[in-house]
């Protein structure tokens, strides 16, 4: 079945330490996206890739990278210098930048700070 | 102002109701308009998507644009537990351009009770 994994599906951190969710399409979509999800506020954009080894940063991109070495893979570092991580984030992919809004979205990986 | 506004609900109605939920959005350049289904604890899939003003329907969902008022809604019929979800709208302009970043709503949780 073609689709976006997200892993892990929850993930619990301490302060000062970086983690990394992971996300791989099987669509063979161009376009990658992460999202960052919170009560009340909507999708927010913090990165987004349309080809390989080249990103762009979304609206929210302060504390977080990302890297894109295979059409496959758009993984997310929530680093130390993120204030607030705890959230929901949801990994995206489309058929290319310039598709009309159709993403697709993975399940999701859910961020907890202790 | 948000570029698109949604009521966050709740919204409760029994099983067999018809439902209507709305957006506004604040820049006449958004051209494309989709909806987003997300189940609690799941990532959003795309429902219904439409280009410009106008209605487009499929099975028990309406989805309607109507640029000069700058209102987005979608109704569903025959509501069933199963729609159970936070509906989410969205919208953008043409690529290239300005408003090409797709832009959502902050979701309305709709229950439908059996």
């Amino acid at each position: 079945d073609g689709g976006i994994t997200q892993s892990p599906k929850y993930l619990f951190r301490k302060e000062g330490q970086n983690v990394t969710l992971s996300c791989e399409q099987n669509l063979n979509h161009d376009a990658m996206y992460w999202y960052r999800q919170d009560p009340g506020q909507g999708l927010r954009l913090i990165y987004y890739s349309q080809i390989v080894n080249d990103f762009q940063k979304g609206d929210i991109a302060e504390g977080y990278s990302v890297s894109r070495e295979k059409k496959e893979s758009f993984p997310l570092t929530v680093t130390s210098a993120q204030k607030n991580p705890t959230a929901f984030y949801l990994c995206a992919s489309s058929i290319s930048r310039e598709s009309t809004g159709e993403l697709f979205f993975g399940e999701g990986s859910r961020l907890t700070v202790l | 102002q948000k570029e698109v506004e949604q009521d966050p609900g709740p919204l409760s109605v029994p099983e067999g109701a018809i439902v209507s939920l709305n957006c506004t959005y604040s820049n006449s350049a958004f051209q494309y308009f989709m909806w987003y289904r997300q189940y609690s604890r799941k990532g959003p899939e795309l429902l219904m998507y439409t280009y410009s003003s106008g209605n487009k329907e499929d099975g028990r969902f309406t989805a309607q644009v109507d640029k000069s008022s700058k209102y987005i809604s979608l109704f569903i019929r025959d509501s069933q537990p199963s729609d159970s979800a936070t509906y989410l709208c969205a919208a953008r302009g043409n690529y290239g351009g300005a408003t090409n970043k797709l832009i959502f709503g902050t979701g309305t949780l709709l229950a439908v009770q059996p």
